[in-house]
């Protein structure tokens, strides 16, 4: 069966270290999407792709970056880890652009990152 | 500025009983409204997607309504169970690329 996955599902890490998170999918989505949960703000929209080598800029994505290299894999690196990047990441995908569609998007089961 | 507002922030109903979620959204122009099922440690899970033209939605003991003119939807919930306890996460789409949560509903069922 497709599927989504991260990994690690959970990483410990210090501040000022790089820190990269995978996201693999097996849907042939051309949509991938990286997101940040937070208590008490909800899911926040960090960066997301449309296809192979286009990235965009979420909501939240000062200090995160991505790369496309190929349709399945949307790696998210957190150049130099702070405290406040302390969350939960969840990885999603979809197949339409949402201008206009009902597409629905598959999340992953997240990965729990935390800055000492 | 665009929000969604989701009421009320937690939730405890007997198992059997009915409930009902309520989103408000402020989001302009305004594409579709998803509801997501998010159990503890998971990944959200979509319920319902609807656009402007739908006002109802169902999927099983889900049914989601949506008036697009007063900004609001409502995810109602039949015959819980147990295993619907989650936290219930609205979400508005905007164009491309703009997704606002709701920062989600916890439901707790007890027997």
């Amino acid at each position: 069966d497709a599927e989504i996955t991260q990994s690690p599902r959970h990483k410990i890490t210090e501040t000022g270290r790089q820190v990269t998170l995978a996201c693999h999918q097996t849907w042939n989505h051309n949509n991938m999407f990286w997101y940040r949960q937070d208590l008490g703000h909800g899911l926040r929209l960090i960066h997301y792709s449309y296809g192979v080598q286009d990235t965009n800029k979420g909501e939240v994505s000062d200090g995160y970056s991505v790369s496309r290299s190929n349709t399945e894999d949307l790696p998210l690196t957190l150049e130099s880890a702070a405290s406040s990047q302390t969350s939960v990441y969840f990885c999603a995908s979809s197949e339409l652009e949402d201008l206009i569609s009902t597409d629905t998007q598959y999340f992953g089961p997240g990965t729990r990152l935390t800055v000492l | 500025k665009n929000q969604v507002e989701q009421s009320p922030q937690s939730l405890i109903i007997l198992e059997g009983k009915n409930c009902t979620l309520q989103c408000n959204y402020t989001v302009s122009p305004f594409s579709n409204l998803r509801w997501y099922k998010q159990d503890t440690g998971r990944g959200p899970v979509s319920l319902t997607i609807m656009t402007f033209s739908e006002n109802t939605k169902s999927n099983g003991r889900y049914t989601a309504t949506l008036d697009a003119d007063t900004k609001q939807s409502s995810l109602h919930i039949t015959a819980s169970q147990l295993s619907d306890s989650a936290s219930y996460i609205c979400v508005v789409s905007a164009f491309v690329g703009q997704f606002y949560f709701g920062t989600g509903t916890s439901l707790t069922v007890i027997p």
